[in-house]
């Protein structure tokens, strides 16, 4: 059973472009969750998504957007890259009713 | 706002003995608890979680951590260290309030775990 996959693995964009990242979430999870993290800081927060809608989000502009497709998968994008939004983008999925996130690998973004 | 602090950048210790990293948390309601684990290049990996009931909570590969309301402390042991423990270590908390999803990590703790 596959866990929590993401793609690409690495990605480097210019300043001011846009990017969008994948998601396909642990086998029978409908829950999805973005996180973002800094080099040596914990992750933070981005937004979750539930039934194909943003359910909460966290403390980041709206350059950051979300989708969650019908078959649970979902995308991050972000417009107008900044060199601070450099870092590794994490996909947590949980199971119904549960309180736990399984996270994937991430993706490494490098804005130059 | 809810907030997780772990006071310790890096925790050494030597293998066979116990190891204890520490996790303190604010939250407005009551809290949910969790501790991740994270190798190098790789993503964060679940050990467990308080969510209500016995205080000691036991996970994966050993590890427990005790839930102390009075001192918001979640704290993360284990009687006996492994070389392969060393990682890093994340806290996170999550209000149980209705509506409230947002699972907030601390900054990490780097365990070595000296043969």
């Amino acid at each position: 059973d596959a866990g929590v996959t993401q793609s690409p693995t690495h990605l480097i964009k210019t300043r001011g472009q846009q990017v969008t990242l994948r998601c396909s979430p642990k086998s029978g999870h409908d829950t999805v969750s973005w996180y973002q993290q800094a080099l040596g800081q914990g992750p933070q927060f981005i937004f979750q998504y539930y039934e194909e809608e943003e359910r909460q989000r966290g403390n980041f502009p709206d350059r950051f957007s979300g989708h969650q497709f019908p078959n649970y998968s979902s995308e991050l994008n972000v417009n107008a890259l900044l060199l601070g939004d450099s870092a590794l983008y994490l996909c947590a999925s949980s199971p119904p009713r549960a309180y736990e996130q399984y996270f994937g690998p991430g993706t490494r973004l490098t804005v130059t | 706002a809810q907030s997780v602090a772990q006071p310790e950048d890096q925790v050494n210790v030597a293998e066979g003995n116990p190891l204890t990293v520490k996790c303190t948390y604010s939250v407005s309601g009551n809290p949910y608890l969790f501790w991740y684990v994270q190798y190098p290049n790789r993503g964060l990996q679940f050990l467990l979680k308080y969510i209500t009931g016995d205080n000691l909570v036991k996970g994966s590969y050993g590890f427990e951590a005790e839930f102390n309301k009075s001192q918001t402390s979640f704290h993360l042991k284990k009687p006996s260290a492994l070389v392969s423990d060393s990682a890093l270590y994340f806290c996170a908390v999550r209000d149980s309030g209705a509506g409230s999803y947002q699972l907030t990590f601390g900054k990490g703790t780097k365990l070595s775990v000296i043969p």
